[in-house]
């Protein structure tokens, strides 16, 4: 089974300044994705960023980058020059197939509410 | 739009009635989720769908829940004599690959 922890519930940051917010996760699998998605409130959840497990580097999109440790199985999200907007609910998930090897199936982890102060 | 669609936004309903939730995938999408979130909690997996079939269901989906995809498009999730603890945002998401891509939500509140 997979399983994704945030120990991290709230954060919060200076508008223009960077954060990092922390995942890590367990699984037994070789083949696997990580992905940081965004909740904005009251509104739907969008991928942030992904990086699949095979890739060495680091993934990056524009001011979200991550930290891809995968011994250490940790997967943490920088956001640099945060922004007002930024302020959502962050979820880290992994996306594996099952022990079948035929269905594919996204763990969240519990989220991160971070807050951009002005 | 080419969105995830779900209906109804939000649903009030009594104990015990029998409610029911449509969502309407990206149509190029083959794969279709359902999941469901509470307040301050991550999205738990529900149940998942491949074309028409039902892969996968969770231990979360009791027997008064059923899900179905017919011809592989739309889906809908069915909820029988609700109970105070079926409170929760459900999710429906699709993909045609690895990304997920989410509907707004279609929130249950059972008084």
């Amino acid at each position: 089974a997979q399983t994704v922890t945030q120990s991290q519930p709230e954060m919060s940051v200076q508008e223009a300044e960077t954060v990092t917010l922390s995942c890590t996760y367990d699984t037994s699998e070789n083949n696997y994705y990580l992905f940081w998605y965004k909740q904005p409130p009251s509104r739907q959840m969008i991928l942030v960023i992904r990086q699949e497990a095979y890739k060495q580097q680091n993934a990056t999109e524009n001011r979200f980058s991550v930290n891809f440790q995968k011994a250490a199985k940790s997967f943490s999200l920088k956001i640099s020059d945060s922004q007002l907007g930024d302020t959502a609910m962050y979820f880290c998930a992994s996306y594996t197939l099952n022990s079948g090897g035929s269905n594919y199936k996204l763990t969240f982890g519990k989220g991160t509410l971070l807050t951009v102060n002005p | 739009d080419t969105g995830v669609s779900q209906n109804p936004r939000h649903k009030i309903t009594k104990r015990g009635q029998n409610v029911t939730f449509r969502c309407d995938p990206i149509s190029e999408h083959n794969r279709l989720y359902w999941y469901r979130q509470t307040l301050g909690q991550g999205p738990e997996f529900l149940t998942y769908f491949q074309n028409e079939a039902q892969l996968e269901k969770s231990r979360l989906l009791s027997d008064r829940f059923s899900a179905e995809r017919p011809k592989g498009s739309f889906s809908t999730l069915e909820i029988q004599r609700t109970e105070q603890g079926d409170s929760a945002m459900y999710l429906c998401a699709s993909s045609f690959a690895r990304e997920l891509f989410f509907g707004e939500g279609s929130r249950l509140t059972v008084l």
